[in-house]
C-alpha cells in the first residue's frame, strides 16, 4: 500500500527565507508525485508534479521539487518566501499505472511566512 | 474554462438526515473523484468515476456513495449523518486516461456540519 509523510506539521520561517518542505512516500510500485497547495477556505491547488524524466520539477509561484527515488524523497523548496506563501502545502502519490482519480496525500504542512 | 464547480458551498445538517453534494467537473474532463478532509484525518479518498462507473473506492462506509451522470457530473451522497461525517468534501476532476498522470484539478469544497 502506498503512504505518504510530511515530515514537519509546521513551518515558520521569514520572509524572503529559503524553505524547505518534506515529503517522503512509500510505494512498491511506480509512482506519480505531486505538490499541492491550499489556501484559506479554499480547495487545492497543483503546484507541480513528477511523472518521468528529470528529476528537479518547477512549478508555479517559483516552487520547485526534487524527486529522489533512492531515497523516496520529493521536497518541496523556494528560494525566497513571501507572506502570499502562508498557506497549507500537501505531498500526494498516485499509482504510476492506474487509478488516476485516486491521490494518497500526507497530513499537510503548514507555512507560516513571518514578516 | 470554468473550474470545477461544488454546490452548496456551506450547509448544516441534523444527524440521522443525509445530505447530497454536487459536482460539475471541467468540461472535457470523464473523471471525477471524490475527498473528505477533516482536521484530524487529513485529506482521504473516497471514490472515483469514470464513463459513469465507479473506477475506485476509498475505505469509507456503505453510507457514503456516489454517481456519476452521462455528462460527467457527479454527486456524493451521505446518509444517517453521524457527527464524524462534518468535513470539508472535495470534488476533484481528470481527463482520466489511466497511466497517464493526468493533473487532478480540484473544486473549493462544500463545508458540511453536521448537528
Amino acid at each position: 500500500a502506498q503512504s505518504v509523510t510530511q515530515l514537519d506539521s509546521q513551518v515558520p520561517v521569514f520572509e524572503e527565507a529559503p524553505v524547505e518542505l518534506r515529503c517522503n512516500y512509500s510505494s512498491s510500485v511506480s509512482v506519480y508525485l505531486f505538490w499541492y497547495v491550499q489556501y484559506p477556505n479554499q480547495g487545492l491547488q497543483l503546484l507541480l508534479k513528477y511523472l518521468s524524466g528529470s528529476t528537479l520539477v518547477k512549478g508555479i509561484n517559483g516552487f520547485e521539487a526534487e524527486f529522489n527515488k533512492s531515497q523516496t524523497s520529493f521536497h518541496l523548496r523556494k528560494p525566497s518566501v513571501h507572506i502570499s506563501d502562508t498557506a497549507e502545502y500537501f505531498c500526494a502519490v498516485s499509482e504510476g499505472s492506474g487509478n488516476t482519480g485516486k491521490l494518497i496525500f500526507g497530513q499537510g504542512t503548514t507555512l507560516q511566512v513571518k514578516p | 474554462k470554468a473550474g470545477v464547480t461544488q454546490t452548496p458551498r456551506y450547509l448544516i445538517k441534523t444527524r440521522g438526515q443525509q445530505v447530497t453534494l454536487s459536482c460539475s467537473p471541467i468540461s472535457g474532463h470523464r473523471s471525477v473523484s471524490w475527498y473528505q478532509q477533516t482536521p484530524g484525518q487529513g485529506l482521504q479518498f473516497l471514490f472515483e468515476y469514470f464513463s459513469e462507473t465507479q473506477r475506485n473506492k476509498g475505505n469509507f462506509p456503505g453510507r457514503f456513495s456516489g454517481r456519476q451522470f452521462s455528462n460527467s457530473r457527479s454527486e456524493m451522497n451521505v446518509s444517517t449523518l453521524e457527527l464524524g461525517d462534518s468535513a470539508l468534501y472535495l470534488c476533484a476532476s481528470s481527463l482520466g486516461e489511466l497511466g497517464s498522470g493526468n493533473t487532478i484539478y480540484f473544486g473549493e469544497g462544500s463545508w458540511l456540519t453536521v448537528v
